[in-house]
């Protein structure tokens, strides 16, 4: 699976959009990106992914360049309860076990 | 219940002491997934399952590591003879379809993790 790099840590004011980005330049072909996050003492949770179209869905929009070496997270209006660990992760659709690799993330803190 | 459910959400255990971690994943769901998560970084894959058959093992560090699901649905992470490098949080998720499946059905949902601290 590609890897990925990602700011170590972003700021973004209670109700402005948060942009999160992520770069995946050696993603291939058949590779989706992903994003999880992760709240403090809570286990990671799925918000999104696509391959090359962008998506968008009740949580965020994710947004893919055209030669999808790198993407962006969208939180269209960041509330305090979106402070929490951004991972983004590429892996094949239909791999062996589907297993995650994770990085290190981007720790999100939305301030009043 | 409705998500993962692992147990207990703490455990301390004295250096050299066997545990037991347990993980109820989401009724139906048919893959199961272990992760070891230290202090500051990333969760890092363990072994996977499909239903009672562990596919993947590959990322377990040592021999003192044991997982197993039997019937298929509730799993057991063992530690023997703990270490002080055993302290993390052990992470359990399932998904709905094994890992070549639909990607819709193929996310992964997580509990909350047990806290292990070895002394």
């Amino acid at each position: 699976d590609a890897k990925t790099t990602q700011p170590p840590s972003m700021d973004c004011a209670e109700g402005r959009a948060a942009n999160l980005p992520c770069n995946h330049s050696t993603i291939s072909g058949n590779e989706y990106v992903y994003w999880y996050r992760q709240i403090h003492s809570q286990g990671p949770q799925y918000i999104i992914h696509g391959l090359k179209n962008n998506e968008t869905n009740e949580m965020a929009s994710l947004i893919i360049t055209e030669d999808r070496k790198s993407s962006t997270l969208i939180l269209p209006h960041a509330t305090l309860r979106d402070t929490a660990v951004y991972y983004c992760i590429v892996r094949i659709g239909s791999s062996n076990t589907g297993k995650l690799i994770f990085g290190q993330g981007t720790t999100l803190q939305v301030k009043p | 219940g409705a998500g993962v459910s692992q147990s207990p959400r703490y455990k301390v255990a004295k250096r050299g002491q066997d545990v037991a971690l347990r993980c109820d994943p989401i009724s139906g769901h048919v893959s199961l997934f272990w992760y070891q998560q230290a202090l500051g970084q990333g969760p890092e894959f363990l072994t996977y399952f499909q239903n009672e058959a562990q596919l993947d093992k590959s990322g377990l560090p040592s021999d003192r590591f044991f997982a197993e699901r039997p019937e298929g649905s509730v799993s057991t992470l063992k530690i023997q003879r703990t270490q002080q490098e055993d302290s993390a949080v052990y992470l359990c998720a399932s998904s709905l379809s094994g890992a070549a499946g639909d990607l819709a059905k193929n996310i992964q949902y997580f509990g909350a993790g047990t806290r292990l601290s070895v002394l």
